[in-house]
């Protein structure tokens, strides 16, 4: 079974800073889909950015980008101009089928917290 | 504006009660989900639904079970809840087409069993 691993269970930025959340999983698949979600503390779990495995560029949202690295099996999320609504949960998901039909496997978690 | 909602933000029920958690989508998404999610262990599959009628069990099925008879709506069942069971429940829908589809959260229920 696909696992997903976030090593960081807690992190702070200051704000405007810039910050690095990791993300690693273990799969057997070459192609496949990997997601960011943003729980901010009223609960709604929000899209934040995705990424196809088979395309090598990295996916930008904005403020925030990823860096995807196939071989190491990593997606790592940076948060660039850090501000105070960024503070929340944040969760690494990884989606192996490509129908869309099955649920996300997602990681632990890492609560970010941004100092004025 | 897609949505997804649950019936209840909080809830507290007593050892032994049968629970209903209802989560209704409004975007005609053929695929619901419910995760449980405990401090420290992220989010946790309980079940999920790509059709009507169709349910599958996720990784920690045990003590519950739903029932999807239309659509927009999938219903969590705890058949008789117990203490172990106090958790934030979370409900998602997705379409089908593409993996990179995303999933829409609920804003959860915060339920405690006494």
């Amino acid at each position: 079974a696909q696992t997903v691993t976030q090593s960081q269970p807690e992190m702070s930025v200051q704000e405007a800073e810039t910050v690095t959340l990791s993300c690693t999983y273990d799969t057997s698949e070459s192609d496949y889909y990997l997601f960011w979600y943003k729980q901010p503390p009223s609960r709604q779990m929000i899209l934040v950015i995705r990424q196809e495995a088979y395309k090598q560029q990295n996916a930008t949202e904005n403020r925030f980008s990823v860096n995807f690295q196939k071989a190491a099996k990593s997606f790592s999320l940076k948060i660039s101009d850090s501000q105070l609504g960024d503070a929340a949960m944040y969760f690494c998901a990884y989606r192996s089928d490509n129908s869309g039909n099955t649920p996300l496997v997602f990681g632990k978690g890492t609560r970010l917290s941004v100092i004025a | 504006d897609v949505k997804v909602t649950q019936s209840s933000r909080y809830l507290v029920k007593r050892t032994g009660e049968k629970v209903f958690l209802e989560c209704v989508q409004d975007m005609d998404h053929e695929n619901m989900f419910w995760y449980r999610q405990d401090p420290g262990l992220g989010l946790r599959l309980i079940y999920f639904s790509y059709d009507v009628k169709m349910k599958e069990k996720g990784d920690i099925p045990e003590g519950y079970s739903v029932s999807r008879e239309k659509k927009e709506r999938f219903s969590l069942i705890l058949e008789s809840a117990s203490t172990n069971q106090t958790s934030m429940y979370l409900c998602a829908s997705s379409p089908s087409g593409t993996g990179l589809n995303e999933q829409f959260f609920g804003p959860g229920t915060r339920l405690t069993v006494l």
